[in-house]
């Protein structure tokens, strides 16, 4: 099962910052957060991701709270190709496989 | 350089039948790993691959099942189909190392009649 907890929709008006919340409250202290997003029937595209500290890239921010137990994605302006369904992950470093368990995501929608 | 290539974009196959799937991952990636995409339940995991060995297995029927090359293309194959086995595939592949992102295809649309 997933270990997130995410909305299952959003809605965000175009040229705003997208605040995207995760709930991971189980999170180990070797698990990193990543945020991937699936737009309508192509393959998910990796985001962002972070262990402790906030991340920045040239596609989102990712604040994850002090305790770890929940993290924010921010879209700093939002478009209407931002449109998307996006999930938050945590993934264990340090195993010697690679699976990733997705939950059911935010379906964002940027409104015009 | 070229992203996940994944073939055939599409695919219509008859119950019963079976049917092969392909993954060409980033050049130099060493890890590949394969998800199915239902509107009822989601990405699911199928299976990983690392260096022509599964690695990890999800919970799917032996029905499915696949295979990695030394150049680490992936195939999967899904024997005996099933109404129920349309679905997006999703191939990903990364560098098979510590906390690197993986990195997805388009996809395959099988859809089974």
């Amino acid at each position: 099962d997933a270990k997130t907890t995410q909305p299952p929709s959003m809605d965000c008006a175009e040229g705003r910052a997208a605040n995207l919340p995760c709930n991971h409250s189980t999170i180990s202290g070797n698990e990193y957060v990543y945020w991937y997003r699936q737009i309508h029937s192509q393959g998910p595209q990796y985001i962002i991701h972070g262990l402790k500290n906030n991340e920045t890239n040239e596609m989102a921010s990712l604040i994850i709270t002090e305790d770890r137990k929940s993290s924010t994605l921010i879209l700093p302006h939002a478009t209407l190709r931002d449109t998307a369904v996006y999930y938050c992950i945590v993934r264990v470093e340090g195993r010697r496989d690679d699976k990733i368990i997705f939950g059911k995501g935010t379906r964002l929608h940027i409104l015009p | 350089k070229a992203g996940v290539t994944q073939t055939p974009r599409y695919l219509i196959k008859t119950r019963g039948q079976q049917v092969t799937l392909s993954c060409s991952p980033i050049s130099g990636h060493r890890s590949v790993s394969w998800y199915q995409q239902t509107p009822g339940q989601g990405l699911q995991f199928l299976f990983e691959y690392f260096s022509e060995t599964q690695r990890n297995k999800g919970n799917f029927p032996g029905r499915f099942s696949g295979r990695q090359f030394s150049n680490s293309r992936s195939e999967m194959n899904v024997s005996t189909l099933e109404l129920g086995d349309s679905a997006l595939y999703l191939c990903a592949s990364n560098l098979g190392q510590l906390n690197t992102e993986a990195f997805f295809g388009q996809g395959t649309r099988l859809t089974v009649v």
